[in-house]
């Protein structure tokens, strides 16, 4: 079983629409971050999560991070065919010290 | 500012054969973690290297090796490839001691075991 559970596995989805995944836990992390990832390419960093209940904003994208420190999610307002790759889910666990990722959502955006 | 550059960008090897991948970090990174994404899957951390040793290492046989060399670049060796190995192989580098956990990733190398 994966450390990071991410949920869902894969999500399509028209221009315009809401959308929100989800990563769980029943680990306690340090901190967790998101990452997209496009076809071809490695993972890009796109916010890192430290305090439990914390909430990020970057445009359109809000991530917010669980009270407990073991689950966050992320939540994309008005979805843009842009917005089409694998969003990753990361952590450094509380006892340990190298990163470790969920197996991901595939998110597809349709024009 | 180069980022990360991994190399080759794509090979093919048959079973048994061994391979060498290759990563440069992003410039004033000093630490170099290697990651093994099967399809459709998340990355899973190989082991991480910091002033030439290895610092950490997942759950992978002693088939992965890797080395750090003093300007930071590192290579990830696999031997006695299987075809399960197949695989795109991501490399990231971070600064060790930021606090930050920070990865930067390369483009990956993708290896195709035949």
């Amino acid at each position: 079983t994966q450390l990071l559970e991410q949920s869902p596995q894969f999500l399509s989805i028209q221009e315009g629409e809401n959308l929100t995944v989800y990563c769980n836990s029943s680990s306690v992390f340090s901190s967790l971050q998101w990452y997209r990832q496009e076809p071809g390419e490695g993972p890009v960093l796109l916010v890192t999560v430290v305090t439990g209940g914390e909430v990020k904003k970057l445009k359109r994208l809000t991530f917010q991070f669980g009270d407990a420190r073991k689950d966050s999610s992320l939540h994309i307002t008005a979805a843009q065919p842009g917005d089409t790759g694998l969003y990753l889910c990361a952590g450094v666990p509380h006892n340990n010290n190298d990163m470790r990722f969920g197996a991901g959502t595939r998110l597809t955006v349709k024009p | 500012d180069a980022g990360v550059t991994q190399s080759p960008t794509h090979l093919i090897k048959t079973r048994g054969q061994q391979v060498t991948l290759r990563c440069s970090p992003k410039s004033g990174h000093d630490t170099v973690s290697w990651y093994q994404q099967a399809l459709g899957q998340g990355p899973q951390f190989i082991f991480q290297y910091y002033e030439e040793e290895e610092r950490q290492r997942g759950n992978f046989p002693d088939r992965f090796s890797g080395h750090q060399f003093p300007n930071y670049s590192s290579e990830l060796n696999v031997n006695a490839l299987l075809l399960g190995d197949s695989a795109l192989y991501l490399c990231a580098s971070s600064l060790f001691n930021s606090g930050a956990n920070v990865l930067t990733f390369g483009a990956g190398s993708r290896l195709t075991v035949l």
